[in-house]
């Protein structure tokens, strides 16, 4: 079974500042690993998916996420937020081959301040 | 339209009624699927169609009744509901449920509120 920890419920951040959304998975087989992002009133949309290859992925909208799988992470990075990042953002895990059954993390609300 | 459609955006039902949600993919998938979201829980997956044949059910209670006429179209049938059956709904649609590499595209939710 795989399982994905987002410790993070709630991270304010104040706009053009950095921000990291940390993502920890486990899993006993190999993975692939997923940022997803909600907007307000809006259904869930890909930022970023890591498969193989770099450990270093860049996605949508300025995002990158890095696959560290010493440690099982999968964190999510923006070096400047804007407003318009403000959303809820999810980690997913679902094992590489095989049925795709994905593993959602809860969430973590990113609220960028003026 | 493109993406995922999903209808109606919101629903208000008593726990007697019965009613239908509505999901539309555009996107030429050939695999669709039914997720609960609720307030600090993460997404629960609830059906998965695949060639328009179920081959997930989630432990879901009978009161939920997925159909899936065609690829392009998937139903949620909904009757004597609990007011915790209040949520969130999202659909969403892949290409292929082999390959753990195919993203989901998920619609904008139907807001369920059972009274």
């Amino acid at each position: 079974a795989q399982s994905v920890t987002q410790l993070d419920s709630q991270v304010p951040v104040f706009e053009e500042a950095p921000v990291e959304l940390r993502c920890n998975y486990s899993s006993s087989v190999s993975v692939y690993l997923f940022w997803y992002v909600q907007y307000p009133n809006q259904g869930l949309q890909l930022l970023l998916k890591y498969l193989s290859g770099s450990t270093l992925v860049k996605g949508i909208n300025g995002f990158e996420a890095e696959f560290n799988k010493s440690q099982t992470s999968f964190h999510l990075r923006k070096p400047s937020v804007h407003i318009s990042d403000t959303a809820e953002y999810f980690c997913a895990v679902t094992r590489s081959g095989g049925y795709q059954k994905v593993t959602f993390g809860i969430g973590t609300k990113l609220q960028v301040i003026p | 339209e493109t993406g995922v459609t999903q209808t109606p955006r919101h629903l208000v039902m008593g726990m007697t009624n019965k009613k239908s949600l509505k999901c539309e993919q555009h996107l030429g998938h050939n695999a669709m699927y039914w997720y609960k979201q609720s307030a600090k829980k993460p997404l629960e997956l609830m059906f998965v169609y695949s060639l328009e044949e179920r081959v997930e059910n989630n432990s879901v209670p009978s009161r939920f009744s997925p159909e899936c006429p065609n690829s392009s179209h998937l139903f949620l049938h909904l009757h004597t509901l609990q007011p915790e059956d209040s949520a969130l709904y999202l659909c969403a649609s892949s290409q292929g449920i082999g390959e753990g590499s195919s993203p989901l595209h998920f619609g904008n939710g139907t807001r369920l509120t059972v009274t």
